[in-house]
């Protein structure tokens, strides 16, 4: 059973425009989520993450956002570069329950492919 | 600085043998953690090691285990492998007070036949 799901494998936008990839997670102990991007042939990069304790989270084109009621986070770019398109992963983490710090919950990851 | 670096890149082997993947941490880190990634999913959590020791481990069989060196390199072992232990071997290597925000190496790409 998947505790992280993205249920979107692909997602094409024109340069420019605004990216939202999204991402829901059942497991009500998960209080740490993070967005990592994977080039091929590179690992993961991590990009951004936020805490159960707040609902947005902005680092310069990138802003996550957190609706704990929906279990539902989405990451949006703005504005889209031809150079973010990668496959985005959302992670989580049950951080402060039994010990499992670091322990990430991936999800399956969405193609994102930016059009010049 | 380098980030974390990962060896073999490629490695075949066949059914029942046993395979050592090696991973130097990100300098400064402490704390390193093993995922498997199979084609079309996301990373698998194997374990993690810190001070030396498994702290926590995931939900994969005894023929996985690991160590961490006093350098903080580790190695993750894999014994009798099987057709389905063919994936992409990712480690990844974070401080572990902040052992969410992990660094990721290349990978190890293990093809089983």
């Amino acid at each position: 059973d998947q505790q992280v799901k993205q249920n979107s494998p692909s997602l094409s936008v024109q340069e420019g425009r605004i990216s939202i990839l999204n991402c829901d997670y059942t497991n009500s102990m998960f209080d740490y989520f993070l967005w990592y991007k994977k080039y091929p042939a590179e690992g993961p990069t991590f990009l951004i993450s936020i805490s159960s304790i707040k609902d947005k989270n902005e680092d310069g084109r990138f802003t996550v956002f957190l609706n704990k009621s929906a279990k539902h986070l989405s990451l949006h770019i703005v504005p889209s570069q031809p150079g973010d398109s990668a496959v985005y992963f959302c992670a989580a983490s049950a951080r402060n329950y039994g010990g499992s710090q670091g322990n990430l919950i991936f999800g399956k990851g969405t193609k994102l492919s930016v059009k010049p | 600085d380098a980030g974390v670096t990962q060896s073999p890149t490629h490695l075949i082997k066949t059914r029942g043998q046993q395979v050592t993947l090696r991973c130097s941490p990100k300098s400064g880190h402490d704390t390193v953690s093993w995922y498997q990634q199979a084609l079309g999913q996301g990373p698998q959590f194997i374990f993690q090691y810190y001070e030396e020791e498994e702290r926590q481990r995931g939900n994969f069989p005894d023929r996985f285990s690991g160590h961490q060196f006093p350098n903080y390199s580790s190695e993750l072992n894999v014994n009798a492998l099987l057709l389905g232990d063919s994936a992409l071997y990712l480690c990844a290597s974070s401080l572990y007070r902040d052992a969410e925000t992990q660094y990721f190496g290349p990978g190890t790409r293990l093809l089983v036949l």
